[in-house]
This record gives structure tokens, C-alpha cells and sequence, in this order.
């Protein structure tokens, strides 16, 4: 059964900082991986997705790997700024349902 | 602008009253799906369609209905709600073309509240 885990639940760091969230998956065996943003009381905002013959992809500041081998995942943010601040979830599809397994999110707080 | 919308963003109702909560989108896909989202337990599949007139169970089915009668639509039933139930929705849709590269587009949410 396909698990996901986020370390660390929470962070805070001071603006300008560059950051990295992390994500594993107990079965290596994906589709894809898909990362999140989640604001309070809105919705998910989808923000990467890597397919599992990648290893990486960027968007603007943010840049996700995966290491299937391994179960891992990375979402690196650069120069951190508060408008950062949010619940950050990985999720991977491993069956051809659709579905997505979530972690439980990382919630980062960006200080000014 | 594409997007997946649900409807109401926020309800409170009473044990055993019949409630639909809506989800369109306007994007021509053909995968939707319904979450619940807990404190604790994170985000569980409900129900899920791969396309109109095909739904199938996700993994906490139990107190809910779906049905697929329009590609853009996919509402969620509560018969007979109950406290349980208590939980924050989010309706997902994504193009099965190719489905490894797709991303899933979620919407704003259903907080409902159940007494």
C-alpha cells in the first residue's frame, strides 16, 4: 500500500532564504508525482507534476526532483518570500484510477 | 480562464437531510474525482470517474453517491448525512490522454459542517 510522507510538518524561516520540503513514497512503482499548494481556505493549486521517466522540473523559483529509486522527492524554493507561506503537498499517482496518495503536507511560514 | 468550480463553498446542515454538492469544469476533461480532507488523515479519495457514465468507488465511498451524466459535471450525493461526514470537499479533474503527464486541477473547496 502506497504511503506518503512530508518532513518537516512546519517551518519557518526569514525571507530570502532558499528552502527544501521533502516528500517520500514507500512503493517506487508511480505514474507521477504532483506538487501542491494549499492556502487557507482555498483550494489546491497545483504546482508541479514530474512523471516518473524524470527526474526534475522547474517553474520560476521552484524546482521539484524525484528519485524513484529511492521513494524521494524534493520541492526546492529559491529566495523564499512571504507570499511563500502556505501548506505544501506531494502527491503521487501510482494506479491507472487516477487517484493521488497525499502527505500530509509541510505548512511553511516565510518571515519578512 | 480554466478552472474547476464547486458549489456551495460552505454549508451547515442537519443529520439525515439530503444535501448535493456541485462540481463543474470547463476544461473538457475526462477524469474527475471527489476528496474529503481531514485534520490528521489528509485527503481521501471518495469517488471517481474516468468518464461520463463511468464512476467507481475510491476509498471512503461509504454514506455517498456520485453520478456522471454530462462530462463537465460531477456532484456529490449525501443521502443521509451525518456528523461523520463533517469534512472539507475538493472536486479534481484532469485529461486522461496520456494520463502520466497531466496534472489534476482541484477546486476551492466544500467546507461543509454537519450537526
Amino acid at each position: 500500500k502506497q504511503e506518503v510522507t512530508q518532513i518537516p510538518a512546519a517551518l519557518s524561516v526569514p525571507e530570502g532564504e532558499n528552502l527544501v520540503l521533502n516528500c517520500s513514497f514507500t512503493d517506487s512503482a508511480i505514474y507521477n508525482l504532483q506538487w501542491f499548494r494549499q492556502d487557507p481556505g482555498k483550494g489546491l493549486t497545483s504546482l508541479l507534476l514530474i512523471q516518473s521517466s524524470q527526474r526534475e522540473q522547474t517553474s520560476g523559483r521552484l524546482n521539484a526532483s524525484l528519485d524513484k529509486s529511492s521513494g524521494r522527492s524534493t520541492l526546492y524554493i529559491a529566495a523564499s518570500q512571504p507570499g511563500d507561506s502556505a501548506t505544501y503537498l506531494c502527491a503521487v499517482s501510482s494506479s491507472n484510477t487516477g487517484k493521488l496518495i497525499f502527505g500530509q503536507g509541510t505548512t511553511l511560514q516565510v518571515k519578512p | 480562464e480554466a478552472q474547476v468550480t464547486q458549489n456551495p463553498r460552505y454549508l451547515i446542515t442537519v443529520t439525515g437531510k439530503k444535501l448535493t454538492v456541485t462540481c463543474s469544469q470547463n476544461m473538457n476533461h475526462e477524469y474527475m474525482s471527489w476528496y474529503r480532507q481531514d485534520p490528521g488523515l489528509g485527503l481521501r479519495q471518495i469517488y471517481y470517474s474516468m468518464n461520463v457514465e463511468v464512476t467507481d468507488k475510491g476509498d471512503v465511498p461509504e454514506g455517498y453517491k456520485v453520478s456522471r451524466k454530462e462530462k463537465r459535471n460531477f456532484p456529490l450525493i449525501l443521502e443521509s448525512p451525518s456528523p461523520n461526514q463533517t469534512s472539507l470537499y475538493f472536486c479534481a479533474s484532469s485529461s486522461t490522454t496520456g494520463m502520466s503527464n497531466q496534472p489534476q486541477h482541484f477546486g476551492d473547496g466544500t467546507r461543509l459542517s454537519i450537526l
